[in-house]
């Protein structure tokens, strides 16, 4: 498609089961963001990725959260031994450019513990 | 440390009437701003940006934003609401070579008719 693609939309899981959240980011984007969005509040930033550079995970809330990107392409968030506090929605955006602003963001996977 | 306030969650205006959303940013080093909206059932888009070029930025659908150094802010406007813009819209900073982008944490546009 030409979106970022996210999978799945919807997660529910029981506390204390790992989860994985995919990102397909725009082809050719080197630029990769993961983002939070827990209800009411805004936008928190988890990590970014930026072509074959180390990422910035200064984002990321525990180290219970990882996250990686094969080929400088398609991303994988995990998150192990989920706690309710980790329901949300997390946001994928890819960017073109080498640095600022994500720019084209999917439409998120809701994440619901249980 | 960069950090963002949008003042209103929520901003209730009439069909016709001016749009404005109010942000205010921490930077101490020049800012990157950016406007994003959501529209319901759709994922985040770029409204707008500015990148220390011209401090008036329009934007897309009549929205333009102005970047005030003295006051650190840059507020959302657009003369005349119209119904398809009632949406939630994010301000959000980051920093010149910076890469993360801090948004805040929204403010819901409704418009009546």
């Amino acid at each position: 498609g030409a979106g970022v693609s996210q999978s799945p939309s919807n997660k529910v899981t029981e506390k204390g089961k790992d989860v994985e959240l995919r990102c397909d980011p725009i082809s050719g984007h080197t630029a990769l963001y993961w983002y939070r969005q827990s209800l009411g509040q805004g936008l928190e930033f988890l990590i970014y990725f930026q072509g074959n550079s180390a990422p910035d995970k200064s984002g990321l809330p525990s180290d219970r959260f990882s996250a990686e990107r094969t080929g400088g392409s398609v991303s994988t968030l995990t998150i192990q031994r989920t706690q309710q506090e980790d329901s949300a929605v997390y946001l994928c955006a890819s960017s073109g450019g080498t640095g600022g602003q994500p720019q084209h963001f999917g439409d998120g996977t809701r994440l619901s513990i249980l | 440390a960069q950090s963002v306030t949008q003042l209103g969650s929520h901003v209730s205006v009439s069909e016709g009437a001016l749009v404005l959303l109010r942000c205010n940013y921490s930077s101490s080093v020049p800012p990157y701003l950016f406007w994003y909206v959501q529209y319901p059932n759709q994922g985040l888009q770029l409204l707008l940006k500015y990148t220390s070029a011209a401090t008036l930025v329009k934007g897309i659908n009549g929205f333009e934003a102005e970047f005030k150094k003295s006051e650190t802010s840059f507020h959302l406007t657009k003369p005349s609401a119209h119904m398809s813009d009632a949406a939630e819209y994010f301000c959000a900073v980051s920093y010149t070579g910076g890469f993360k982008t801090i948004f805040g944490a929204g403010t819901r546009l409704f418009v009546k008719a």
